[in-house]
């Protein structure tokens, strides 16, 4: 049980288009969902909190008109890179965890290049 | 949150017991501690829990001291398939607490 899955694995777009990456639980609803961001041989860099219903909230220095989160239902957020540029090539992985519980579970991942 | 320190990086053979330990100074009372296991180009997955003293599972014992300002992730019998980044987390123990990740320790285990 407990399974998160994201969609798609990898992906490659043009320099300014928009790409829109889901983050489901299979088998769980997941009251809050996390977005991290990882860049190679670096560890993973949280990008935003999002919550059921709710806006999603974003660190510091994450742009929310770029990276926008959607979390319309407790199986699936949304994250779309918006006019997308190199330096927005990443691994972005999600997380998702269920109301009382400490645990988080990672989707696989997914590999954003853009070119 | 509570900033954790760990080593960068460990050798092992195969066989061996592993222990990385993680510093957490400025652990709260509400702090639970928790490990994950990242292999490349995946997500980190979860490997154990604890609050104080000692647990175990199938496939690590995590060791905390009295003052929880430390822990330690122990492998028993490491093989080839657990070269990793290992994560060590701080943070409160209910749904959806903010998880900030360090560095990690990069494990390679050797033949």
């Amino acid at each position: 049980g407990a399974v998160v899955s994201q969609h798609p694995s990898w992906v490659i777009c043009k320099s300014g288009t928009s790409v829109k990456i889901e983050c489901r639980s299979l088998d769980f609803q997941a009251t809050t969902m996390f977005w991290y961001r990882q860049f190679p041989k670096q560890s993973l860099m949280l990008m935003a909190t999002s919550n059921e219903g709710s806006k999603a909230t974003y660190e510091q220095g994450v742009e929310k008109d770029k990276f926008l989160i959607n979390h319309a239902s407790l199986t699936l957020s949304t994250l779309t890179v918006t006019s997308a540029h190199p330096e927005d090539s990443s691994f972005y992985i999600c997380s998702a965890s269920r109301r009382g519980s400490y645990e988080q579970y990672f989707g696989p991942g997914t590999r954003l290049t853009v070119t | 949150l509570a900033k954790t320190t760990q080593p960068i990086s460990m050798d092992s053979y195969e066989g061996q017991e592993v222990n990385i330990t993680c510093s957490h100074n400025n652990i709260a009372t509400n702090d639970y501690i928790t490990w994950y296991q990242q292999f490349p180009s995946q997500g980190p997955r979860f490997i154990i829990q604890g609050y104080k003293t000692k647990v175990t599972n199938e496939v690590a014992s995590l060791f905390i001291p009295a003052d929880r300002k430390s822990s330690t992730l122990s492998l028993p019998r490491v093989s080839l398939s657990d070269t990793a980044v290992y994560y060590c987390l701080v943070g409160e123990n209910t749904g959806g607490f903010k998880t900030i990740f360090g560095a990690g320790t990069r494990l390679f285990v050797k033949a």
